[in-house]
């Protein structure tokens, strides 16, 4: 059975604070795995990652992915309120040409305090 | 504006009853994904389409059903052979072969 797993499952931490979210999966067909952020209620894309060792980066958020060990990494530096969200992640294990098939591990819960 | 939208937002219905909730995307994409949201436990997929007129179950199909009559809709029927239906519920849709999937605002689900 493919599987996302994500840690920890919840994360309080102060502004500035830099935090890593975790994200190991084993799927039967790897595309892709993709970091998307939930602050209400429609999930937002962050990054695709596809090859390993080659780093993602937009702002304060970065991550790189590990296809021998089958992980991911989210980080965040000098965290702010609005970082506050669940962090989703998600593997593409789409057979064939059923492209866009995620599994979603169950998120990370992150809450920065002022 | 282009995007994807759902409705009702928030929905309340009787034990038994089978309830339809509405997705809508002027986004021109073929792909089209239903997901269910508990507390603690991710997104799931429920159905998924890839074209008019066709549909694939996800992982936890039983309990609900889907048609794709037009290219924009793409309607999700719970029914009363869904066991524990309260949840929040999340369309999706995509560009045909592309990775990234844009969420519609939801619908919460509550069966009393």
């Amino acid at each position: 059975e493919d599987k996302v797993v994500q840690s920890p499952l919840s994360l309080v931490v102060h502004e500035g604070d830099t935090v890593t979210l975790n994200c190991s999966y084993e799927v039967t067909n790897f595309r892709s795995l993709l970091w998307y952020k939930q602050e209400k209620k429609a999930p937002t894309f962050l990054f695709m990652l596809t090859s390993s060792g080659i780093e993602k980066k937009s702002g304060r958020l970065s991550s790189i992915l590990d296809k021998k060990e089958l992980f991911s990494i989210l980080n965040i530096t000098a965290t702010q309120t609005g970082d506050s969200a669940i962090y989703l992640c998600a593997v593409d294990n789409a057979g064939g040409t059923s492209y866009g098939k995620l599994t979603f591990g169950q998120g990370t819960i992150l809450t920065v305090h002022p | 504006d282009g995007g994807i939208t759902q409705s009702p937002k928030y929905l309340f219905r009787k034990e038994g009853q089978n309830v339809t909730l509405s997705c809508e995307q002027n986004l021109n994409h073929d792909a089209m994904y239903w997901y269910r949201q508990d507390p603690g436990q991710g997104l799931r997929l429920i159905y998924y389409s890839q074209i008019v007129n066709d549909f694939q179950k996800g992982d936890i199909a039983e309990g609900y059903s889907v048609s794709r009559e037009k290219k924009e809709s793409f309607p999700l029927t719970v029914t009363s052979a869904q066991k524990n239906p309260t949840a929040f519920y999340l369309c999706a849709s995509s560009i045909l072969g592309w990775y990234e999937q844009f969420f519609g605002p939801g619908t919460r689900l509550t069966v009393l």
